[in-house]
């Protein structure tokens, strides 16, 4: 079946340096891939997504990219902030227009250390 | 209201029981899907529900079942519960078709523990 993987399952980093969470995707009929940050007992928030017409998206300190060929898509924080700590998943798409089946990833618990 | 809604916040049942969730879309949405989250670890799909019909569903057993209502609201149920069912289900909410695929509004959830 469907399936989302995702790397690291913990990331630390010092404030100020970027962060990387990739993930792979096993379903080449996915098109659409949304990032969401969940912190300690709240719900996920979208924070950022990219369709599969476009390699690169970018919002002010966070940016993804996409590689459909290798089924790769990562996330990029840079100058990060303690209140970026949070747990990220990534999540892929898939149907006539990408809501039709969500797949998540197990998420990334990051740590920004002041 | 604006956001996504659901009820309740926490449920403690015993095993064997069955269990009902509620959640109210989002105003605008039109989609429904649920998601079990245990702890530590990423949501799983449950279903989607999309006027009013199941559109899509995970490895779930037949036990789990949903409904949506005209306006937009559903229901998650589940019969014969089992321990492992102790988790966060998780309502979210989305606009389909549209021009383009949207992301989700999560509901805050609700934490079923079983006993």
């Amino acid at each position: 079946g469907e399936n989302v993987e995702q790397h690291p399952s913990t990331l630390s980093v010092q404030e100020g340096d970027s962060a990387v969470i990739k993930c792979t995707y096993s379903d080449s009929a996915s098109n659409y891939f949304p990032w969401y940050k969940q912190e300690l007992g709240k719900r996920p928030q979208l924070i950022i997504d990219i369709r599969s017409n476009v390699g690169e998206k970018k919002d002010q300190r966070i940016a993804v990219t996409l590689n459909k060929t290798a089924k790769h898509f990562s996330l990029h924080i840079t100058e990060t902030q303690p209140e970026d700590s949070a747990v990220y998943f990534c999540a892929a798409s898939s149907g006539l227009t990408g809501g039709f089946k969500t797949i998540f990833g197990a998420g990334t618990r990051l740590f920004v250390k002041a | 209201e604006t956001g996504v809604t659901q009820s309740p916040t926490h449920l403690i049942k015993t095993r064997g029981q069955q269990v009902t969730l509620r959640c109210s879309s989002q105003s605008g949405h039109n989609t429904v899907s649920w998601y079990q989250q245990a702890l530590g670890q990423g949501p799983q799909f449950i279903f989607q529900y999309y006027r009013e019909e199941e559109n899509g569903r995970g490895n779930f057993p037949p036990r789990f079942s949903g409904l949506q209502f005209p306006n937009y609201s559903s229901e998650l149920n589940v019969n014969a519960l089992e321990l492992d069912d102790s988790a966060l289900y998780l309502c979210a909410s989305t606009f389909l078709p549209g021009q383009g695929a949207h992301g989700y509004t999560f509901g805050s959830g609700t934490r079923l523990t079983v006993v």
